[in-house]
């Protein structure tokens, strides 16, 4: 069974900080993808960024971008120059098989302070 | 664009009571999850239709909920008899192929059963 543990409930960083949101996962496919999604206080869940676990460079979009341990099974995500945008609940989430259905973290509620 | 929408936004209803909850995926977009987070625990996969066919209904909780995807455009999940530990946030995703795809997430509908 898959299982992906988020190890931090909540997070706070300085506005202009960098902040890293841990994340962890176990998985029995051999081909997979990992995912980080942002939901906002407004609710409307958004991908940030994700990682086939196929590729070794990892993935970057813009100030977000993971470090990703395939060995480790570890994923977290790191937010360069946090924004008072940022400040939302993470979770990470990992998918595989044949339906792609998505396995979630408990998430980590992230607040920036201005 | 439009994004994938979710109807009602949110609902009030008495343990016993019966709910429909409707999902418009994004147009064009075969695959269809619904997901569920009951008291601020981790996001749960419920089922998944490609086109209007239920490709795995694993995490479905049990025959309480009915969902439906005539057409293979809109879905409807249906619980009835609701009971109170069906509150929660259920929410809609869409994705155009299964394998290795985003999936886009809708605002969700926030259930509460008294």
């Amino acid at each position: 069974a898959q299982t992906v543990t988020q190890s931090q409930p909540e997070m706070s960083v300085q506005e202009a900080e960098t902040v890293t949101l841990s994340c962890t996962y176990d998985t029995s496919e051999s081909d997979y993808y990992l995912f980080w999604y942002k939901q906002p206080p407004s609710r409307q869940m958004i991908l940030v960024i994700r990682q086939e676990a196929y590729k070794q460079q990892n993935a970057t979009e813009n100030r977000f971008s993971v470090n990703f341990q395939k060995a480790a099974k570890s994923f977290s995500l790191k937010i360069s120059d946090s924004q008072l945008g940022d400040a939302a609940m993470y979770f990470c989430a990992s998918s595989g098989g044949a339906t792609n259905k998505l396995i979630f973290g408990t998430g980590t509620l992230l607040a920036v302070q201005p | 664009e439009a994004g994938v929408t979710q109807f009602p936004s949110h609902s009030v209803i008495e343990k016993g009571q019966t709910v429909t909850l409707r999902c418009d995926p994004i147009s064009g977009h075969d695959n269809l999850y619904w997901y569920r987070r009951v008291m601020g625990k981790e996001i749960k996969f419920l089922l998944h239709f490609v086109k209007e066919s239920k490709q795995d209904e694993s995490g479905m909780p049990n025959n309480r909920f009915l969902a439906e995807r005539t057409g293979g455009t809109y879905s409807t999940l249906k619980v009835q008899p609701a009971e109170l530990e069906d509150s929660g946030v259920y929410f809609c995703a869409s994705s155009q192929e299964a394998s290795s795809e985003t999936q886009y997430f809708g605002p969700g509908t926030r259930l509460l059963v008294l």
